[in-house]
């Protein structure tokens, strides 16, 4: 079935430090990838999405490549910063679906 | 504009009760999924609802049923609650198709004693 593997966290980093989450997937065809992005309390919102391969995902200096080669969609982001911090998911959605399917989710937390 | 809202925010139940939990879509969405997200894990699909019919499961027990009012509304029922069943529940609006980003409310945070 289909699958999201993402790095173990927490990840704890310095302010204007370099980010980067992994993200691996099994999954059949071409799937869409996304990145979710939750807050403390609140719900999931949107971060960025590909829909197919070589596609690269990009908002609030946040990017990420569909690598289909890889099976792979990292996270990036070259200077984060402290409201960065919160817990982040990878998910697929495969096509003729709409069940996303996501990662166990990475906690970052940025330090001033 | 109003974004998903559920309600209620935390509830308390024992073990063997029932539980309805309620969600408004965001204003122009038809189309309601339900998640469960259990403590440091990710989200897991429960069901999806469109035109007050159940269009998907996931891999969830007939004690998880739902619903959908004409005015694309949607609760979620649990009977015969279960310890593991405690879990932040997310209810998730968008447009049906492909493409069409999923809009997730704040959950409710269900404990079961």
């Amino acid at each position: 079935g289909n699958s999201v593997t993402q790095m173990e966290g927490p990840v704890t980093l310095s302010e204007e430090a370099f980010l980067t989450i992994n993200c691996t997937y099994t999954a059949t065809g071409y799937p869409s990838l996304f990145w979710y992005v939750q807050y403390p309390g609140e719900g999931l919102q949107l971060l960025l999405k590909a829909t197919k391969a070589d596609d690269k995902g990009s908002n609030k200096g946040f990017e990420a490549t569909y690598r289909k080669e890889t099976t792979s969609f990292h996270l990036e982001k070259g200077s984060v910063q402290v409201s960065d911090s919160a817990v982040y998911f990878c998910a697929l959605l495969q096509g003729g679906s709409e069940k996303l399917v996501f990662g166990k989710g990475t906690k970052l937390t940025v330090n001033p | 504009d109003a974004g998903v809202t559920q309600s209620p925010t935390h509830l308390i139940k024992t073990r063997g009760q029932q539980v309805t939990l309620r969600c408004s879509p965001k204003s122009g969405h038809d189309t309601v999924s339900w998640y469960q997200q259990a403590l440091g894990q990710g989200p897991q699909f429960i069901f999806q609802y469109y035109e007050e019919e159940e269009r998907q499961r996931g891999n969830f027990p007939d004690r998880f049923s739902g619903h959908q009012f004409p005015n694309y509304s949607s609760e979620l029922n649990v009977n015969a609650l279960l310890l593991g069943d405690s879990a932040l529940y997310l209810c998730a609006s968008s447009f049906l198709g492909q493409g069409s980003p999923l809009h997730f409310g704040n959950g409710t945070r269900l404990t079961v004693t």
